[in-house]
Parts: C-alpha cells; sequence; structure tokens
C-alpha cells in the first residue's frame, strides 16, 4: 500500500533563505507526483506536477525534483517570501490512478 | 480553468442531524467527483469515487450508508452526512476530473469545514 511522508512537520526561516521540504513515498510505481499548497482553511492549490518520466519542473521560484528509484522528491522554495507561508502537500496516484494519496504536510511559516 | 466550488464553506449542526455538501464545476463537465476529508494535522483521505450517472465508490472503512453521495449531474456532486456526531466534524474537500481516464488532473474545491456540537 502506498504511503507518503513529508518531512519536515513544520518549518520557521526568515525571509529570504532557500528551503527544501521532502516527500518520500514506498511504492516508486508512480506515473507522476504533485505539490499543492494549501492556506489555513482553504482548498488546494496545484503548484508543480512531475511526470515520472521527468526529473524536475520549475515554476518561478519554486523547483520540484523527483527520484523515482529511491521514492523521493523536494521541493525547493527559493528566496522565501512571508506569501510563502503555508502547508505544503505532496501527492501521488493510487495504483489506479483515480485518486490521489496524500501526505501530511510540511507547514511553512516565513518571517519578514 | 477549471474552478470547482463548494457549499456551504462552513457548517456548524446539532449531533444527529443531516448535513448535505455540495461540490460543482462552474466551468466544466466533470465526469467523476471525489471526495476526500482532512483532520486537523493530517492527510487528506480519499472517502469516495463518484462518476456521473453511477454509484459511488467508496474507500475502505467508510460507511456508505452514512456518508451518501449522489452525481446525478456533470456538473454537481453531493456529499450528505447523514446522522451528525462530533467525530464527524473535519475538513471535507471535493475533486474534479474532466475524464474519466487515470492520471487526469483534479481540480480541488475550497472545502467545507464541518463541526458537529
Amino acid at each position: 500500500k502506498q504511503e507518503v511522508t513529508q518531512i519536515p512537520a513544520a518549518l520557521s526561516v526568515p525571509e529570504g533563505e532557500n528551503l527544501v521540504l521532502n516527500c518520500s513515498f514506498t511504492d516508486s510505481a508512480i506515473y507522476n507526483l504533485q505539490w499543492f499548497r494549501q492556506d489555513p482553511g482553504k482548498g488546494l492549490t496545484s503548484l508543480l506536477l512531475i511526470q515520472s518520466s521527468q526529473r524536475e519542473q520549475t515554476s518561478g521560484r519554486l523547483n520540484a525534483s523527483l527520484d523515482k528509484s529511491s521514492g523521493r522528491s523536494t521541493l525547493y522554495i527559493a528566496a522565501s517570501q512571508p506569501g510563502d507561508s503555508a502547508t505544503y502537500l505532496c501527492a501521488v496516484p493510487n495504483q489506479a490512478g483515480t485518486a490521489l494519496i496524500f501526505g501530511k504536510g510540511t507547514t511553512l511559516s516565513v518571517s519578514s | 480553468g477549471a474552478v470547482v466550488s463548494q457549499h456551504p464553506s462552513w457548517v456548524i449542526c446539532k449531533s444527529g442531524t443531516s448535513v448535505k455538501i455540495e461540490c460543482r464545476s462552474l466551468d466544466f463537465q466533470a465526469t467523476t467527483m471525489f471526495w476526500y476529508r482532512q483532520f486537523p494535522k493530517q492527510s487528506l483521505m480519499l472517502m469516495a469515487t463518484s462518476n456521473e450517472g453511477s454509484k459511488a465508490t467508496y474507500e475502505q472503512g467508510v460507511e456508505k450508508d452514512k456518508f451518501l453521495i449522489n452525481h446525478a449531474s456533470l456538473t454537481l456532486s453531493t456529499l450528505t452526512v447523514t446522522s451528525a456526531h462530533p467525530e464527524d466534524s473535519s475538513f471535507y474537500i471535493c475533486s474534479a476530473t474532466k475524464n474519466r481516464l487515470s492520471q487526469e488532473t483534479q481540480y480541488f474545491g475550497p472545502g467545507t469545514r464541518l463541526l458537529v456540537l
């Protein structure tokens, strides 16, 4: 059964720092991996989707990498800003490819 | 774009009552909709998958008679929590896909927070 783990559970950094969020998954047979952002009490915003054939995806200050063989993905945030404060979730499709399995998330707090 | 809305965004109810949550795809037809539940500091857990015009498929451990799902049209799915109890208090989020193909992009709604007193 696929399990997704995110480390750390929480992270506090001063504004301007570069940071890395980690995601690991137990079953490497995934089609893709997706990173989401969730603001308190809100729904999800998709940030990046990496297909299994890709090694990384970039969007602005965000860069996500994928290493299927080791079951790991990282989300790199450059020059963090207070507006980046949120919970970041990673998710992979279930075996049937019909729904997503989420990690518990990393709650990021960026102070000004 | 692909926008999914949920209504209500917040609901407080008494124990024993039933609560209906709506999930709508506003600018596309959603053949498949998913219902997730998120407890505080926990990950989103899939509750059920519904395809338009057919019965929902529930995940293991989710009571189908308690969480009634209806997907009667291509733009609307409803989740009814019957005889709600305090342990049902949670954040319910729906998502929708445009096709029934696997690996389709899911578009998420903003969520509904349910508090059962």
